[in-house]
């Protein structure tokens, strides 16, 4: 059974603070590594889709590294704001269009 | 460009009854994935539709089954209610199929009681 493993489970964070956290995968039959984010009552949105040949990905404040060897990847945050509290979660794709889920990293940014 | 959609948003329903659950894709999208989450689960994958045709099926039991219309659109049934079925069912849609760098775009959610 393919396990993607998420930590922490929760983070909270003064505003202005950075962080990260990391998501672990299987190292072998990698194709790609997706990241999420979920904010209460909306769509999970997606953030990256990492690959073989990806180099650090960035978006705004929140990058991501990846490390196929070894099965991780780093999302990080700079300068958090509240409005990056949310659920992120990574995401592997086993085969075809399913993704097996981490059970996901929530963020609170106080303010 | 519109989103992907959800109907219903909510809904409650007793031990032993039926329920349809409906989704709508992005205009152009073929693929049609639904997923479920659970208090203290991640989300769990319930299978995908492409053409029509399921393509994946994950690890649940027969009572949950589902279709895709020739427009996209597709519809996931779970018939003789349990209580544990009370979840949040997503769906996601994405234009191709079988390509790991697919990005998937998620629905809202229909929130499942199940009483």
């Amino acid at each position: 059974i393919l396990n993607v493993e998420q930590s922490p489970q929760s983070l909270h964070v003064q505003e202005g603070d950075s962080t990260n956290f990391t998501c672990s995968f299987p190292s072998s039959n990698f194709y790609a590594l997706h990241w999420y984010r979920w904010e209460t009552a909306k769509s999970p949105e997606a953030l990256f889709v990492m690959t073989l040949n990806g180099d650090e990905k960035k978006k705004g404040r929140i990058s991501a590294t990846l490390n196929t060897k070894e099965g991780y990847s780093y999302l990080y945050i700079k300068g958090s704001q509240p409005e990056d509290s949310a659920t992120y979660l990574c995401a592997f794709p086993e085969y075809g269009n399913k993704l097996v889920f981490g059970a996901g990293t929530i963020l609170r940014v106080k303010s | 460009k519109a989103g992907v959609t959800q109907t219903p948003r909510y809904l409650i329903k007793t031990r032993g009854q039926q329920v349809t659950l409906s989704c709508s894709p992005i205009s152009g999208h073929r693929s049609v994935s639904w997923y479920q989450q659970t208090p203290g689960q991640g989300l769990q994958f319930l299978f995908e539709y492409f053409s029509e045709t399921q393509r994946n099926k994950g690890n649940f039991p027969g009572r949950f089954s589902g279709r895709q219309f020739s427009n996209s659109r597709s519809e996931m049934n779970v018939s003789t209610l349990e209580l544990g079925d009370s979840a949040l069912y997503l769906c996601a849609s994405s234009w191709g199929q079988g390509d790991p760098y697919n990005e998937q775009f998620f629905g809202p959610g229909t929130r499942l009681t199940v009483l």
